[in-house]
């Protein structure tokens, strides 16, 4: 099965700030139809996952564009430029390029 | 609006049966991949169950032979049968479309 490392496993960034987080796979995610299967999601307080970002750089509706995702093969980057208050939660990274899907242990965000 | 609502959690004794229910407003589910994916108190997220549009499914391990999906066009629903539940299965269970997530229901299994 596919694991998913994330780095850090907590965050405490000052408001404006930029943050990132890193998502190591202990496989390659390319498919076989060329895509790279490796999504974010943001879970705030409370709150359902919302997904942010899907095939490794693509930001969904309404998603700010301080939010960036980048990376290749095993190596992916969430970004955020500057923080802001409302970016509080759990950040996590998804695999469904192999069988079974896998989500990273989650980087949890908060402010200074 | 474009949402999920999923229901059919509840307090269940180890060895117990619950069926969860996941319906579609503002979207033909049958046209779509879908997803279970709990999260147990506390910890991270963990993927269940898929269904693929032209009804291919798949398990985690975890849940194999004690779980089944299935899916309902014609009532736009999505539905997961969990038997001979356990303690370790104590989660809310979301129910997930894309992007798009429900707000998820409780499942306890204790005695």
């Amino acid at each position: 099965d596919v694991v998913l490392t994330q780095s850090p496993l907590s965050l405490a960034v000052t408001f404006g700030q930029p943050a990132s987080i890193s998502c190591t796979s202990s496989q390659s995610l390319v498919y076989s139809d060329g895509n790279t299967y490796l999504n974010w999601f943001q879970q705030r307080p409370g709150q359902s996952p919302r997904r942010l970002i899907y095939q490794v750089s693509n930001r969904d509706s309404g998603v700010p564009d301080r939010f960036s995702g980048s990376g290749s093969g095993t190596d992916f980057t969430l970004k955020i430029s500057r923080v802001e208050a409302e970016d509080v939660g759990v950040y996590y990274c998804m695999q469904g390029t192999h069988w079974p899907t896998s989500f990273g242990q989650g980087t949890k965000l908060e402010i200074k | 609006e474009v949402q999920l609502v999923e229901s059919g959690g509840g307090l269940v004794q180890p060895g117990g049966s619950l069926r969860l229910s996941c319906v579609a407003s503002g979207i033909t589910i049958s046209s779509y991949s879908m997803n279970w994916i709990r999260q147990a108190p506390g910890k991270g997220l963990e993927w269940v169950s898929f269904i693929s549009s032209s009804n291919i499914i798949h398990y985690a391990d975890s849940v194999k032979g004690r779980f089944t999906l299935s899916r309902d066009n014609a009532q736009n629903s999505l539905y997961l049968q969990m038997n001979s539940l356990r303690d370790e299965d104590t989660a809310v269970y979301y129910c997930n479309l894309r992007a798009l997530w429900g707000q998820g229901t409780l499942v306890t299994v204790s005695s």
